[in-house]
């Protein structure tokens, strides 16, 4: 089945130790998104890349990167985590030019991060 | 900033009860989405609903949209314990982004 899958569900990390996270789909779709969920809110959005081209949101702090080596793949990279970085960290993807269906945002599981 | 508020927060209720959830935002938009995020788990898409539409159904699921006061409802039917989750609405924001609502936590008790 056509999914996105995000690795691993499980992060810990150390305080200032850097940290990947990953994210791939099976949709071929052109547009990735990451999306920090903090315990009881909602999803925020960090940044999306539409192709190759990267759109970063205004308040997404300089700590959080992104790479996109390829249509199937996107990694969240967080220079040096702080305490306040754990939250769950959502991937999802859309198809703009998908009729009907373009606006629909598909999800990964996520993936939570704790910090130490 | 935020654009969808939801209400009520959290809501629970017995099972085969209807639940009501309600959505407001600020801006006009072209669509509004609601999905469904289980415990721990990502969200699932439920159904989008266009600005030009008043109602919609899916299931159990009815949807309304008030574009005059900004405002979107889903009510589910007939509720069943894998109900119980958290559902958010989504409206587009510029280029390809959705902004999501707070959410309203669903308990549905067997």
């Amino acid at each position: 089945d056509a999914m996105v899958i995000q690795n691993p569900r499980y992060q810990v990390t150390q305080f200032g130790k850097p940290v990947t996270l990953s994210c791939s789909q099976t949709l071929n779709h052109n547009v990735m998104y990451w999306y920090q969920q903090k315990s009881s809110q909602a999803p925020k959005l960090l940044f999306h890349y539409y192709d190759k081209d990267f759109n970063n949101e205004a308040d997404t702090p300089d700590n959080f990167q992104s790479r996109r080596p390829n249509t199937s793949f996107c990694f969240l990279d967080i220079r040096s985590p702080g305490l306040g970085d754990a939250a769950m960290y959502l991937c999802a993807t859309s198809r703009p030019t998908a009729g009907r269906e373009r606006e629909t945002q598909y999800f990964g599981p996520g993936t939570r991060l704790l910090v130490l | 900033s935020q654009q969808g508020e939801e209400d009520p927060q959290a809501l629970s209720i017995q099972e085969g009860e209807n639940a009501t959830m309600n959505c407001s935002y600020k801006t006009s938009i072209n669509n509004l989405q609601w999905y469904r995020q289980n415990s721990g788990r990502g969200l699932v898409h439920l159904i989008l609903i266009r600005s030009n539409e008043r109602e919609k159904h899916s299931g159990r699921l009815r949807v309304t949209l008030d574009t005059s006061k900004k405002s979107s409802s889903l009510l589910i039917t007939a509720s069943r314990a894998a109900d119980t989750a958290s559902y958010f609405c989504a409206t587009d924001a510029q280029g390809n982004k959705l902004v999501f609502g707070a959410g309203t936590i669903l308990r549905v008790k067997s």
